[in-house]
């Protein structure tokens, strides 16, 4: 939604390769969140942050890492892409009832 | 563990008429959130419409209503006067209340629109 960005919008890497995703968002919002969304499965949560250096994981971390240094920016890291984390990656952030989404990263890993 | 199934994984409607996009759920809270979330081929994630379980009325926005049966646990979207650009992926989402809870997703509806 409205002032929520990720960069890249799409990346293609290649196996055992490290990267990172950014999500930044302009409203100031506490919570953030990153999905990943596959055929079947819908969206599923990887980590999410509840502040400033508070984060924590979601029903598929493994092989995930995330930061957030500061409230508007939430990065999500692969320390060694393989390819089953192909997919498509949704930042959202949102205050107390709402979440709000970014317009999502394609990754492709060879 | 919450859950969400949306057991149409297609639906289709000829524009103008109306569609209703099924959802259940299973938790065992008694106060949260549900939402439908429409994400067209663009692949943009956009909030449709919300609904809070501690209330009994019924959530609408303009053409978009929901059928919100708290016992049963089914949480169904209501379509009226379909467009074109209604076209889409609807995803049915649950959240618990307690402020920052995740969503839980069910697989989706692919809903298309006949001329």
């Amino acid at each position: 939604d409205a002032g929520i960005t990720q960069s890249p919008r799409h990346k293609v890497t290649e196996t055992g390769t490290p990267v990172t995703l950014r999500c930044h968002q302009t409203e100031n919002h506490r919570y953030m969140y990153w999905y990943r969304q596959d055929p079947g499965h819908g969206l599923r949560l990887i980590h999410y942050s509840y502040g400033v250096k508070d984060t924590d994981k979601g029903e598929v971390s493994d092989g995930y890492s995330v930061s957030r240094s500061k409230t508007e920016d939430f990065l999500l890291t692969l320390e060694s892409a393989t390819s089953s984390q192909t997919s498509v990656y949704f930042c959202a952030a949102g205050g107390p009832e709402t979440q709000y989404f970014g317009p999502g990263t394609r990754l492709l890993v060879l | 563990a919450q859950t969400v199934t949306q057991s149409q994984p297609e639906m289709s409607v000829q524009e103008a008429e109306t569609v209703t996009l099924s959802c259940t759920y299973d938790t065992s809270e008694s106060d949260y959130y549900l939402f439908w979330y429409k994400q067209p081929p663009s692949r943009q994630m956009i909030l449709v419409i919300r609904q809070e379980a501690y209330k009994q009325q019924n959530a609408t926005e303009n053409r978009f209503s929901v059928n919100f049966q708290k016992a049963a646990k089914s949480f169904s979207l209501k379509i009226s006067d379909s467009q074109l650009g209604d076209a889409a992926m609807y995803f049915c989402a649950y959240r618990r209340q307690t402020s920052g809870s995740r969503l839980t997703f069910g697989e989706g509806t692919q809903l298309t629109v006949n001329p």
